[in-house]
């Protein structure tokens, strides 16, 4: 099993474009989170799915969207990138909810 | 010993002596509790989970206690080496579909 795979690994955006940053699962798990963290700090919420179709916001939704149409993939979309975004954004997923959950190695978004 | 640094707590131990990672959590609801281990430049990596019908547990030198009364979750770490040098989350699961992470506490090992 890979894993949780997530691409890109970096990138850097002007303000006002858009990217979709992948997740990617082949663990068969149902629920699939994305979280962000700034330098120095904890992991912060933005969005989380507990099964194909179903997505619900988390902490700090606003500036993002998502979708879950397979049980496999879970992108996080940005569509008009500002310098708050700046961050490194990971994403989990974990069988059910009363199990750890498995982290992809990150992305690094710089918006400049 | 312990202080603050800019963002995170830091815990700095000399190498060979034994570590202990403190958390406290903040609902009485939880009822499975995990411990991150998170090095620089990578994803948060499991180290150690406990449910709350239990007290302790251990694993290969790490050990977690856990005190429901006081809410508080300790990460134990015997004979720190180099490479445990990370920053150290707790994260508590409240009967929800998601988890609450901890802040983190960076440990520092050095020789």
């Amino acid at each position: 099993n890979a894993g949780v795979t997530q691409t890109p690994k970096f990138r850097i955006l002007k303000i006002g474009q858009s990217m979709t940053l992948q997740c990617t699962q082949d663990m068969n798990h149902n629920y699939m989170y994305w979280y962000r963290q700034d330098p120095g700090m904890g992991l912060k919420l933005i969005y989380y799915s507990v099964g194909a179709g179903i997505t619900d916001k988390g902490e700090v939704p606003n500036g993002y969207n998502v979708s879950r149409s397979t049980t496999e993939d879970f992108p996080l979309r940005l569509e008009l990138a500002a310098p708050s975004q700046t961050s490194v954004y990971f994403c989990a997923s974990v069988r059910d909810s009363s199990g750890e959950q498995f982290f992809g190695p990150g992305t690094r978004l710089t918006v400049l | 010993g312990e202080s603050v640094g800019l963002h995170l707590p830091t815990l700095s131990v000399q190498e060979g002596d034994n570590s202990i990672i403190n958390c406290a959590y903040s609902n009485s609801a939880s009822d499975y509790f995990i411990w991150y281990k998170q090095e620089s430049g990578k994803g948060p990596q499991f180290i150690i989970d406990i449910r709350s019908n239990m007290d302790k547990r251990q694993g290969q030198r790490v050990t977690v206690l856990l005190n429901k009364t006081v809410k508080h979750l300790s990460l134990q770490i015997a004979a720190t080496q180099p490479g445990d040098s990370a920053v150290y989350f707790c994260a508590e699961n409240p009967h929800t579909d998601k988890l609450i992470f901890g802040t983190g506490t960076r440990l520092q090992v050095f020789p």
